[in-house]
């Protein structure tokens, strides 16, 4: 059964400390790996799609890498406003996407 | 930047009530999403469609039902609502082609069954 694991479950980091969030993942034949940032009470925002292992994606103060096993959101000099859940899903090309239960990330100023 | 709108925002209903959540986007996409999200939890696919006059059902059984009978419009219907249906609701589109396509999301309907 397809699997996305995201860790950890709460993040708490000072204004500027910079951090990786991982998602695991385990399923056959993957096509492609999304990142989405969700605001309380809001829809999911498209951040990032990797497709293949060693590729890597930047926004702002956001890097996403891929491997065989595992995707990592990396956040570099967080500001307040990084504050939200951060969900990563997965396709295996019948276009549906498996989700992750997301890391909740809280920057303190 | 995504174009894809749902109406209520937040909807308060008694038991028994009949219910539409609309959804419609502006993008041509030809692929369109309802998916149930409780708080703290994964976001489950209840139903997708591929176009006009296709729809399925997704990896969670839901008592709802959907309809495609325009490209951009995509509503979810419930035909008499119970406490057990009240969740955040989230439709998305995305355009078709490619292995592996990306999904744009709407800012959700947060339904309250009492």
């Amino acid at each position: 059964e397809d699997q996305v694991t995201q860790s950890p479950e709460a993040l708490r980091l000072q204004e500027g400390e910079s951090s990786s969030l991982n998602c695991s993942y385990t399923v056959s034949g993957l096509r492609g790996l999304f990142w989405y940032r969700q605001d309380p009470g809001k829809g999911p925002e498209f951040l990032f799609t990797l497709y293949s292992a060693g590729e890597e994606k930047e926004k702002e103060r956001l890097k996403a890498t891929l491997t065989k096993k595992e995707s990592f959101l990396h956040i570099t000099a967080p500001k307040p406003e990084d504050s939200a859940t951060y969900l990563c899903a997965v396709s295996i090309g019948n276009e549906k996407l498996t989700f992750g239960t997301g890391t909740r990330l809280t920057i303190i100023p | 930047e995504a174009d894809i709108y749902q109406t209520p925002r937040y909807l308060v209903i008694g038991t028994g009530k009949k219910i539409t959540l609309e959804c419609s986007q502006t993008m041509g996409h030809d692929k369109m999403y309802w998916y149930q999200q409780d708080p703290g939890m994964e976001l489950h696919l209840i139903h997708y469609s591929y176009g006009v006059n296709s729809t399925e059902k997704g990896d969670l059984s839901s008592e709802s039902t959907v309809s495609r009978i325009r490209t951009e419009h995509f509503p979810l219907t419930l035909e008499s609502a119970r406490p057990s249906h009240t969740s955040q609701y989230l439709c998305a589109s995305s355009r078709y082609g490619g292995s592996a396509d990306t999904q744009y999301f709407g800012p959700g309907t947060r339904l309250t069954v009492l």
